[in-house]
């Protein structure tokens, strides 16, 4: 089957850096995307891996590595408008299915 | 703002009706998702449609149908409602065929009573 980890939540300070792990078990797919979703609100697009490795985009970095099948997302710098509920998600290799995992809600405190 | 529009925003019905949930999706976008958001499953899958034609198709119920418009928007029946049904739908949508970047809509809201 298809399914994706991550821990249901965490908790950080502003300022502080946090990272949100995900690990998949799945194969087949094209690469892990990364979703924000406030608090019922329409989920966001983040970031995506198609390949091993780091990419940045501004505070936020997320990192795939395929052999371990495991990624991440790190979050620097935080705010408190970074509290939010965050989705890692997988691509599928038949149209745009984006499988999601459960979601972590980050609760960061002044 | 993601330009992806959903309506109604909100809806309440009895078991066993039939609802309508429509999207439109951002202007030049192709293809249109829809998702089901409730509590225990979390975001799961139900069905993509590109340029009018079924692309992708998740764990969706057979009560449940979709399709996709000439003009691209698209629609969402749910039939023989149940409690279990309750939950935000949502419709993402995209340029292509197979995008990582979905733009969502803001939902709306099922309750089943």
């Amino acid at each position: 089957g298809q399914s994706l980890e991550q821990p249901s939540e965490v908790t950080a300070v502003e300022g502080a850096i946090v990272q949100i792990n995900c690990t998949y078990q799945t194969s087949g797919f094209y690469g892990l995307s990364w979703y924000q979703q406030h608090d019922g609100g329409a989920p966001t697009f983040l970031s995506y891996n198609a390949l091993d490795g780091l990419e940045e985009t501004g505070r936020f970095s997320s990192f795939l590595s395929r052999s371990d099948s495991y990624g991440y997302l790190l979050l620097q710098e935080l705010q408190m408008k970074d509290s939010a509920s965050y989705f890692c998600a997988v691509l599928y290799n038949q149209g745009g299915k984006l499988i999601f995992g459960q979601g972590t809600e980050l609760s960061v405190k002044p | 703002d993601s330009g992806v529009t959903q309506t109604p925003k909100h809806l309440i019905t009895a078991t066993g009706q039939r609802v309508t949930l429509r999207c439109s999706p951002r202007s030049g976008d192709l293809s249109v998702y829809w998702y089901q958001q409730s509590l225990d499953q979390g975001l799961q899958f139900l069905i993509q449609y590109y340029n009018g034609e079924e692309r992708a198709k998740g764990n969706i119920l057979e009560r449940f149908s979709a399709q996709q418009f000439p003009d691209l928007h698209s629609e969402l029946n749910l039939s023989s409602l149940e409690l279990g049904d309750s939950a935000l739908y949502f419709c993402a949508s995209s340029a292509g065929t197979g995008d990582y970047e979905q733009y969502f809509g803001p939902g709306t809201r099922l309750t089943v009573t």
